[in-house]
């Protein structure tokens, strides 16, 4: 596609369910990034993949959160046992990191009731 | 922790007059990066400074970057109403592509 993708929109679910989000890049970019952003904060690094090895796993909060990359595209995050303090907007980006500038989609709003 | 720390966190300006936000960051790095957010979705894009660049200009937009200090700025001049949004900025350290964001100017610009 010509942009970053994200599903879905929104999601609303029960405390302890478990949840994934998806993440479609743009086609071609190298590297990929999941952050999370409560109301009115900043973003909150989560962890990103280059091809599809993570790096970096450190923003990951708790072991109840996960996320892979396969094919060098599509990205998943796994929230487990969802907690409310889970409820959050989660935005993924892409990059062609030669070029340094981040592609971000329109996130998916998770509310956890 | 962040990388990177913005101020003001929130700026109210009257439409005409210009607007500037700073960023400071920890770590030596390649790039700085200024993005803006409308309604707490997705981000775009508004302009990358290299390491080794002290100034760039893109329309109404000038960045500065003072490695030494670690800090950048941001103006944007002859403010519109349409230019109310977050600002971040992003940077990655040296070496690494681990883009970490600031905390965030919320720019309010009054027609």
């Amino acid at each position: 596609g010509a942009g970053v993708s994200q599903s879905p929109s929104n999601k609303v679910t029960e405390k302890g369910k478990d949840v994934e989000l998806r993440c479609d890049p743009i086609s071609g970019h190298t590297a990929l990034y999941w952050y999370r952003q409560s109301l009115g904060q900043g973003l909150e690094f989560l962890i990103y993949f280059q091809g599809n090895s993570a790096p970096d796993k450190s923003g990951l909060p708790s072991d109840r959160f996960s996320a892979e990359r396969t094919g060098g595209s599509v990205s998943t995050l796994t929230i487990q046992r969802t907690q409310q303090e889970d409820s959050a907007v989660y935005l993924c980006a892409s990059i062609l990191v030669e070029a340094g500038e981040l592609f971000f989609g329109e996130g998916s709003r998770l509310t956890v009731l | 922790s962040q990388q990177g720390e913005e101020d003001p966190q929130a700026l109210s300006i009257q439409e005409g007059e210009n607007a500037t936000m700073n960023c400071s960051y920890k770590t030596s790095i390649n790039n700085l990066q200024w993005y803006r957010q409308n309604s707490g979705r997705g981000l775009v894009h508004l302009i990358l400074i290299r390491s080794n660049e002290r100034e760039k200009h893109s329309g109404r937009l000038r960045v500065t970057l003072d490695t030494s200090k670690k800090s950048s700025s941001l103006l944007i001049t002859a403010s519109r109403a349409a230019d109310t949004a977050s600002y971040f900025c992003a940077t990655a350290p040296t070496g690494t592509y681990k883009y970490i964001f600031g905390t965030g100017t919320r720019l309010k610009v009054l027609a």
